[in-house]
């Protein structure tokens, strides 16, 4: 089993620019997570998806959309990328109220 | 909003020292989670705590949970370099599906 894993590593995107970062999990997994580690501040939570075909709001979820594909994936969308999203992504996996597996994250520098 | 906080921020130990991190909230807690991030990783994690009181123990660690429910700790015996990295605790909310809150990390150093 793979895990939890995250498309792209790396990503330099000139200010202005979209992406979409990718993630998907192989543990059948109802809920999974997008959070920002940025220095100093510990992980935060963008968006999660509590089941396939619904998604809600964390903390910080400006600037930021997100697709539940189907139960494997879900997608994190930078509409128009900010030096403020210049931050280390993770996306995450879990069964309500257990661990977190979280995949290896996108190294995202935004200029 | 709610907040977990965590000290100290840094913490540096000779190899072979003991490392405690703490955990506060000035609210219940309704659960808790700790995980470790080596440099340049992603979190891993750790345990989970739930009942007022609870300790657990795995090899040199040892976590527990206040009887108030208001505060954690995650204590390290006899460093080892392999324990070098940053500890977090984190509490999934009470609904469970919406995510954690992190507090913001111990980074343990420790010099050989």
């Amino acid at each position: 089993n793979a895990g939890v894993t995250q498309t792209p590593k790396f990503q330099v995107l000139k200010t202005g620019q979209s992406m979409t970062l990718q993630c998907a999990q192989d543990m059948n997994h109802n809920s999974m997570y997008w959070y920002r580690q940025d220095p100093g501040m510990g992980l935060r939570l963008i968006y999660y998806s509590a089941s396939e075909g619904t998604t809600d709001k964390g903390e910080v979820p400006n600037g930021y959309n997100v697709s539940r594909l189907n139960k494997r994936e879900f997608s994190l969308r930078l509409e128009s990328a900010a030096p403020s999203q210049t931050s280390v992504y993770f996306c995450a996996s879990s069964e309500v109220r257990y661990e977190q597996y979280f995949g290896p994250g996108t190294r995202l520098t935004v200029t | 909003g709610q907040q977990v906080m965590q000290i100290p921020q840094y913490q540096h130990v000779q190899e072979g020292e003991d490392f405690t991190t703490y955990c506060n909230s000035s609210t219940t807690l309704s659960n808790i989670q700790w995980y470790k991030q080596r440099p340049g990783g992603h979190p891993v994690f750790l345990i989970q705590l739930v009942k007022s009181g609870e300790v657990k123990k795995q090899k040199r660690l040892t976590f527990q949970f206040g009887e108030a429910k208001k505060n954690s700790s995650l204590h390290i015996t006899a460093t080892q370099t392999t324990d070098v990295g940053t500890y977090f605790c984190a509490e999934a909310r009470v609904g469970g599906a919406d995510g954690l809150t992190f507090g913001k990390g111990t980074h343990l150093i420790i010099q050989p």
